[in-house]
């Protein structure tokens, strides 16, 4: 089975801080993906990269960038964290049209 | 573009009654589809898909969707729920890119 691994499961923050959310998958997908998901508000496309070192923006990327240094890995980065990040952030990882893995989600707390 | 409608966002059932949760997409291709569920501070996972072939799929925990061309639906149902059902569920359609676009969800409340 695939796994998407994020590090954290809560996370406590204070305002102004770099916030560095971590994703990796063991099955050598080329696609992944940063969501995060707030009540009523569903889920919401922050960014997402289809290669090594290719990044997209999705539909909310403002107060985010993302690195992808290896096929595995797929860092979300909150450069100074607010309180409106605080969310639940949801890592996917995909082959092409077969459908997305989820991680177990981090719960993130901006302080 | 294309877009997934999830006609409820809740839906009340009792335990061991019957239950379907509507999806409706938009698209003139063909398209991938597929149901997720979501528990309580979770990650989503992946119920069951529609790629092509037989349109009644089947997926784990007994549900089950049917996809229908015609009226661009792809509703989830299962026969019997039980309390350990309750969770959210999501429908979500690949658009060209092989992105999915998500529904907004359908909250399921098992009633004792």
């Amino acid at each position: 089975d695939v796994k998407v691994t994020q590090s954290s499961r809560y996370l406590v923050k204070r305002t102004g801080e770099k916030v560095f959310l971590e994703c990796v998958q063991d099955m050598d997908h080329e696609n992944m993906f940063w969501y995060r998901q707030d009540p009523g508000l569903g889920l919401r496309l922050i960014y997402f990269s289809y290669d090594v070192k290719m990044k997209e923006k999705g539909d909310i990327p403002e107060g985010y960038s993302v690195s992808r240094e290896k096929k595995e890995r797929f860092s979300l980065i909150l450069e100074s964290a607010s309180t409106n990040q605080t969310s639940m952030y949801l890592c996917a990882s995909s082959f092409w049209g077969y459908g997305y893995t989820f991680g177990s989600g981090t719960r993130l707390t901006v302080v | 573009a294309q877009s997934v409608t999830q006609l409820d966002s809740q839906v009340p059932v009792f335990e061991e009654a019957p239950v379907e949760l509507r999806c409706n997409y938009s698209s003139s291709v063909s398209v991938y589809l597929f149901w997720y569920v979501q528990y309580p501070n979770q990650g989503l996972q992946l119920l069951l898909k529609y790629l092509s072939g037989s349109t009644l799929v089947k997926g784990i925990n007994g549900f089950e969707a049917e996809f229908n061309k015609s009226q661009t639906s792809f509703h989830l149902r299962k026969p019997s729920v039980h309390i350990s059902d309750t969770a959210e569920y999501f429908c979500a359609v690949s658009d060209s890119n092989y992105q999915l676009i998500w529904g907004a969800g359908t909250k399921l409340i098992i009633k004792p």
